[in-house]
């Protein structure tokens, strides 16, 4: 199966500035590759498809990029209310898998 | 829009089974695929698994074959996740998600459940 792996586990940003989140795959993807929010108690939430379109409603702070093994989310002009868990996953093979997750905290 | 409601947390003893339900409203339900997806606590999320709706066609992730049973019932617009032979790892919250296809048909996921939490304790 493909393993992702996320960097780093924790980030620590003060608000205003960008977090910059990676997410490594062991096998290419293509752009096969979401990102997904997730808060306290809550289910996740789609954020970016296919690397780089952003989900219905989500805010143009966040942004997706990277082909292949290795992907980035960024988020700018960072907010209180983006500390979350951050979470990729691809769909490039069978099984569907998901990275650790990057915590993102507000400084 | 679109909801996927789930049932409430179970506490079940090792060695038992569980069936978790995920009631859909808002959109066809026979048109998406719904899948599974776990986490334990303080850890990462894992997929189980899908249910097409439409052929009642499962498809497990290769650890849990065996061991889960997924269904769906088109007249309430509600899929199960039957899970068997509890063992204490099997402590999670499970999400129920709908899954949309992506250009190389595989899933990512754009409606979630709340989850249901389930509890594998003697």
């Amino acid at each position: 199966e493909i393993v992702m792996t996320q960097s780093p586990a924790t980030l620590s940003v003060s608000p205003g500035e960008t977090a910059t989140l990676s997410c490594r795959a062991n096998h290419g993807l293509s752009s096969s590759l979401a990102w997904y929010q997730q808060k306290p108690g809550q289910a996740p939430r789609l954020l970016i498809y296919d690397a780089s379109t952003r989900a219905t409603g989500v805010s143009a702070r966040f942004s997706g990029s990277g082909s292949g093994t290795e992907f980035t989310l960024t988020i700018s002009s960072l907010q209180s209310e983006d500390s979350a868990v951050y979470h990729c996953q691809q769909y490039n093979k069978w099984p569907l898998t998901f990275g650790g997750g990057t915590k993102v905290e507000i400084k | 829009q679109v909801q996927l409601v789930q049932s409430g947390a179970e506490v079940k003893k090792p060695g038992a089974s569980v069936k978790v339900s995920c009631r859909t409203s808002q959109y066809p339900f026979t048109d998406y695929y719904l899948h599974w997806v776990r986490q334990a606590p303080g850890e990462g999320l894992e997929w189980l698994g899908w249910i097409n709706p439409n052929t009642g066609d499962p498809k497990y992730a290769q650890r849990f074959e065996g061991r889960v049973t997924m269904t769906a019932d088109t007249s309430i617009s509600t899929a199960y996740m039957h899970l068997h032979r509890l063992r204490s790892d099997d402590t999670a919250v499970y999400f129920c998600a709908r899954g949309l296809l992506g250009s190389t048909n595989w899933y990512y996921f754009d409606h979630w459940g709340q989850g249901t939490l389930v509890t594998v304790s003697s």
